[in-house]
């Protein structure tokens, strides 16, 4: 089982470019998650996914957008990065009614000049 | 109002147990606490969940008082390896899918 994988590891854009940040569990998990960490700071829940065809806003969704292409697998798209999106990116996955433990990826680390 | 407190930081000596308390005073009946870990440059991993009294796994201990505002993760003979940052959680647990992640306390092991 790899668990949760994400690509890219590292990412640099320009600011107003756009691109789609990859996630995929193989643990057969009904609910997925983005969350961004900022430097020196917790985590912060931007979508989340509680089963296949369905998304939610979490805390902090402005310039984000969403796809849950199937179980498995759950994107995240930047349409025109800003530098206030520099961050680390964390893909993550749960069992259905066990949100308490949820399984993270390696993240992707973005910088946008 | 932030749902959780926690030390920013701590020090300790290797095979020392090591104790990280954290206070929720707003704790709701539905709540459980959590706690993850955080290794850097890696995604959080859960270590240890409890509602009441004492949680033991192979990894730690979480002992939660009677009036549950508070809680404390108990880290038995810590190594070098346990330098992490760890994160106090408390949200329901089903229905709930927005976990709360403050900015967590940062722990040091010293040889």
């Amino acid at each position: 089982n790899a668990g949760v994988t994400q690509t890219p590891k590292f990412q640099v854009l320009k600011t107003g470019q756009s691109m789609t940040l990859q996630c995929a569990q193989d643990m057969n998990h009904n609910s997925m998650y983005w969350y961004r960490q900022d430097p020196g700071m917790g985590l912060r829940l931007i979508y989340y996914s509680a089963s296949e065809g369905t998304t939610d806003k979490g805390e902090v969704p402005n310039g984000y957008n969403v796809s849950r292409l199937n179980k498995r697998e759950f994107s995240l798209r930047l349409e025109s990065a800003a530098p206030s999106q520099t961050s680390v990116y964390f893909c993550a996955s749960s069992d259905l009614g066990q949100t308490y433990e949820q399984y993270f990826g390696p993240g992707t680390r973005l910088t946008v000049t | 109002l932030a749902k959780t407190t926690q030390p920013i930081s701590m020090d300790s000596y290797e095979g020392q147990e090591v104790n990280i308390t954290c206070s929720h005073n707003n704790i709701a009946t539905n709540d459980y606490i959590t706690w993850y870990q955080q290794f850097p440059s890696q995604g959080p991993r859960f270590i240890i969940q409890g509602y009441k009294t004492k949680v033991t796994n192979e990894v730690a201990s979480l002992f939660i008082p009677a009036d549950r505002k508070s809680s404390t993760l108990s880290l038995p003979r810590v190594s070098l390896s346990d330098t992490a940052v760890y994160y106090c959680l408390v949200d329901a647990n089903f229905g709930n899918e927005k976990l709360t992640f403050g900015t967590g306390t940062r722990l040091t092991i010293i040889p």
